[in-house]
């Protein structure tokens, strides 16, 4: 149980264009979503917090203008990189916590490539 | 504000020893989880253990087990009988129990040779 499932696994798109990612909670109810991006061999790095209702929290120096979140139901949350450049490719993970007993859920990732 | 340190960049050893992966944290909340994560090659994340601050008796499962020293603040993670697969990056994480953000190590990468 407890599955979050995201898409798409890799994406490759050309400078200007946007790309939306989505994180569906599959078998609970996700409140709230974490929006990370990872750089190679580093650790994960909070982008956003999302929460069903209501605006995203961001991370300081994450601009809201460029990374969309949007968490219109409990089972979807979405993020979208606007007019992406090649400096915004990178690897994205969405989380959700579904409670203390089974710790976080992990989204398998989206690999982002703009050339 | 909460801080994880990995001290151990990166880690190796032979397939069927035993290994252990440091992580120290800093905090002034009284109730939090701690938790170690894998991730491999397929940048899944992955939760190895957890452990609640309350709880005194060290969290184990399976070939994994941690040392929670709580005054030391201090939560290592011990692979036992290592095998090819736990070749990964592990991280470690913080939560403190008054929000649900993770605050994370900057991980270690463990090679298992064979």
């Amino acid at each position: 149980g407890a599955v979050v499932s995201q898409h798409p696994s890799w994406v490759i798109c050309k400078s200007g264009t946007s790309v939306k990612i989505e994180c569906r909670s599959l078998d609970f109810q996700a409140t709230t979503m974490f929006w990370y991006r990872q750089f190679p061999k580093q650790s994960l790095m909070l982008m956003a917090t999302s929460n069903e209702g209501s605006k995203a929290t961001y991370e300081q120096g994450v601009e809201k203008d460029k990374f969309l979140i949007n968490h219109a139901s409990l089972t979807l949350s979405t993020l979208t990189v606007t007019s992406a450049h090649p400096e915004d490719s990178s690897f994205y993970i969405c989380s959700a916590p579904r409670d203390r007993a089974y710790g976080y859920t992990f989204g398998s990732g989206t690999r982002l490539t703009v050339v | 504000a909460q801080t994880v340190t990995q001290s151990q960049p990166e880690m190796s050893v032979q397939e069927a020893e035993t290994v252990t992966l440091s992580c120290t944290y800093d905090t002034s909340e009284n109730n939090y989880y701690l938790f170690w994560y894998k991730q491999p090659p397929s940048r899944q994340m992955i939760l190895v253990i957890r452990q609640e601050a309350y709880k005194q008796q060290n969290a184990t499962e399976n070939r994994f087990s941690v040392n929670f020293q709580k005054a030391a603040k201090s939560f290592s993670l011990k692979i036992s009988d290592s095998q090819l697969g736990d070749t990964a990056m592990y991280f470690c994480a913080f939560g403190a129990d008054s929000n649900y953000q993770l605050i994370w190590g900057a991980g270690t990468k463990l090679i298992i040779k064979p």
